[in-house]
């Protein structure tokens, strides 16, 4: 049983746009969670952060939004940019060393 | 740093073969961790190793899975025999402390196909 969920396998967006993935997970002991991003033929990168104590993180570009009620957790990429078209990963962690990930979304941003 | 250092890059085997998968973890890093990545199923942990000793082995499929860390620079992951389920890219990543929360630094992962 998948216990973190990306139901979208893939998202094209318009270079400028803003790029929003999501994120959904069923244990509600998680209480942190990371966004990776993966190009071709390379591993996963460390993107953004969140815990469970706030519900919005931000860096640059990039913004998590963490809603706790609903389980749910999104990436907001604005403006998107062609250098922003990868697989992106949501991953979560009960306080240990354990992250379970989703399966990836990925997105392509048009130019 | 060159980062954490898979090999190979690619390995094509027949079903029945012994497969080794070789890691070497960011300098310094304590902990050390074997992922396989498929479409259905995402990035799955296998393997957990901190200072060199196996935390966590409950993601190993089944005992055709094995894992080393003979020391703080390496570690092999090995399947014999393969069978053509295992085809998928297997990654080694590796971390400081898990609890930063900076996650772990991946290789570039080695894609296994068993044919």
């Amino acid at each position: 049983d998948q216990q973190v969920k990306q139901n979208s396998p893939s998202l094209s967006v318009q270079e400028g746009r803003i790029s929003i993935l999501n994120c959904d997970y069923t244990n509600s002991m998680f209480d942190y969670f990371l966004w990776y991003k993966k190009y071709p033929a390379e591993g996963p990168t460390f993107l953004i952060s969140i815990s469970s104590i706030k519900d919005k993180n931000e860096d640059g570009r990039f913004t998590v939004f963490l809603n706790k009620s609903a389980k749910h957790l999104s990436l907001h990429i604005v403006p998107s940019q062609p250098g922003d078209s990868a697989v992106y990963f949501c991953a979560a962690s009960a306080g240990t060393y354990k992250y379970i990930f989703g399966t990836g979304t990925r997105l392509k941003v048009l130019a | 740093d060159a980062g954490v250092i898979q090999s190979p890059r690619h390995e094509v085997t027949e079903m029945g073969q012994e497969v080794t998968l070789r890691c070497k973890p960011i300098s310094g890093h304590n902990s050390l961790f074997w992922y396989r990545q498929t479409m259905m199923r995402g990035l799955e942990l296998l393997i957990y190793f901190n200072n060199n000793v196996p935390i966590d082995d409950s993601g190993m499929p089944e005992d055709r899975f094995s894992a080393k860390m003979p020391n703080a620079s390496f570690s092999t992951l090995k399947i014999q025999p393969s069978e053509p389920r295992d085809s998928a890219v297997y990654f080694c990543a590796s971390s400081l402390d898990y609890r930063t929360g900076l996650g772990y630094t991946f290789g570039s992962g080695t894609r296994l196909t068993v044919v």
